[in-house]
């Protein structure tokens, strides 16, 4: 069964610009969720949704935006790229949201750098 | 503010010894709490978690304890292997939302 797929798996953007990453759940998952991980430290928790809907939103600023297709896939914007987005984004998905013994399972990662 | 604590980033372990990585917690809301591993180039792997209505859970050569007063947990690898030389996050959840919230890893080397 094919697990968490991110793409692209490297993306190299410049200062001002945008970018958009993708994901594609585990078959049967609903619920989708986003991380980013920069350099050194455990990943911080972006976004969630499930069934469509934003479940869940950490402490970034709204250039950052997200949201999931009928098909539970999803899509990360990130508008105006400064150089401290430069990280690993990783998706997580999970059968549902809310439920404390489904662990999400994540995919590889996009590396985004900006330059 | 760091809700989730991992003070050593680094551990080295003979093969065949016991592994015990740590981990201390200061949001006493937290109820739900995994331990992921990650290589290099790959995305994080689940790997056990445990309730708070638990003290310890095992899974094979994994075990992962829970004090609660303390707010700490501890994951011990017994034997451990040099296949499980990677980096280790322990995590915390609660909520309806489960949103994970992280350590800041501590990297695991096996030496044979």
């Amino acid at each position: 069964d094919a697990g968490v797929t991110q793409s692209p798996t490297h993306l190299i953007k410049t200062r001002g610009q945008h970018v958009t990453l993708r994901c594609s759940p585990i078959s049967g998952h609903k619920s989708v969720s986003w991380y980013q991980q920069v350099l050194g430290q455990g990943p911080q928790f972006i976004f969630q949704y499930y069934e469509k809907e934003e479940r869940g939103r950490g402490n970034f600023p709204d250039r950052f935006s997200a949201r999931q297709f009928p098909n539970y896939s999803s899509e990360l914007n990130v508008n105006a790229l400064l150089l401290g987005d430069s990280a690993l984004y990783l998706c997580a998905s999970s059968l549902t949201a809310g439920t404390a013994n489904q662990p999400q399972h994540f995919g590889d990662g996009t590396r985004l750098s900006i330059l | 503010d760091q809700q989730v604590k991992q003070n050593s980033p680094s551990l080295s372990v003979q093969e065949g010894r016991i592994s015990i990585l740590n981990c201390d917690y200061t949001n006493s809301m937290f109820d739900y709490f995994l331990w992921y591993k990650k290589y290099p180039a790959e995305g994080p792997t689940f790997l056990i978690s445990i309730s708070s209505i638990k003290d310890k859970n095992e899974d094979g050569r994994f075990t992962v304890f829970l004090n609660k007063s303390a707010k700490h947990l501890s994951l011990h690898i017994v034997p451990s292997q040099p296949g499980d030389s990677a980096v280790y996050f322990c995590a915390a959840t609660f909520g309806s939302a489960r949103q994970l919230t992280f350590g800041s890893g501590t990297q695991l080397t096996v030496l044979p």
